[in-house]
């Protein structure tokens, strides 16, 4: 399978606890993008990555949370200190900026309960 | 106001209808818009890109009106398999983000 994987696919902790999650985007894919999406709503951009470079972040992405793609491949998103209000579905997306389209495709997620 | 916005349905269908709905955004310097199909619990799938007028894959058209700013999706001869919530998607380069709308739930009966 050459898409986008996610690990682990869901992450069960307790609040104040730190959880971190990775993400290995379409291995020609340079851009890497975080979403979060809870219930009923559509996916909210949190951050994206050109390379290593994270050249954009969300207001969403407090200081709790921290994200990095150090060699420009996989990525990992990191939440300290975790509050019940971090439930959520946390969903990457690569794309390549050789695609006059655009087009970003998603992995399946992480989802993660805060207790 | 959202920047993207989507009727959340659900929109209860037969099968083999056509079934149509609307996707209204806000930012006119939206570039390009994506529709995603997503299953429940599961990931956005891609379904087509929109940049000009308009799309046609198969059974589904995507057209664009940048005057009134909507998008729209057109589904023909509707399946079981259809039922899925539909996300739609506006891109702009500035930031190189997707801003997404909350999703039209659709339902296809026997």
């Amino acid at each position: 399978d050459t898409g986008v994987s996610q690990d682990p696919r869901h992450k069960i902790t307790k609040r104040g606890q730190n959880v971190t999650f990775r993400c290995d985007p379409i291995s020609e894919h340079n851009r890497l993008y975080w979403y979060r999406q809870t219930l009923g709503q559509g996916p909210e951009f949190l951050t994206y990555f050109q390379n290593e470079a994270q050249l954009e972040k969300s207001r969403l992405l407090s200081d709790r949370f921290s994200a990095e793609r150090p060699k420009g491949s996989f990525s990992t998103l990191e939440i300290q200190r975790t509050e019940q209000g971090d439930s959520a579905m946390y969903l990457c997306a690569s794309s390549s900026d050789r695609d006059a389209q655009e087009t970003q495709y998603f992995g399946p997620g992480t989802r993660l309960l805060v207790l | 106001r959202k920047e993207v916005e989507q009727d959340p349905g659900p929109f209860n269908v037969p099968e083999g209808a056509t079934v149509a709905f609307n996707c209204t955004y806000s930012n006119s310097a939206s570039q390009s818009f994506f529709w995603y199909r997503q299953d429940c619990r599961k990931e956005p799938k891609l379904l087509m890109s929109v940049y000009s007028s308009g799309n046609e894959d198969g059974r589904f058209t995507a057209q664009l009106n940048r005057a009134s700013q909507y998008i729209s999706l057109l589904i023909r001869d509707s399946k079981l398999s259809d039922s899925a919530t539909y996300l739609c998607a506006s891109f702009r380069a500035a930031g190189n983000k997707l801003t997404f709308g909350g999703g039209t739930r659709v339902l296809v009966k026997p």
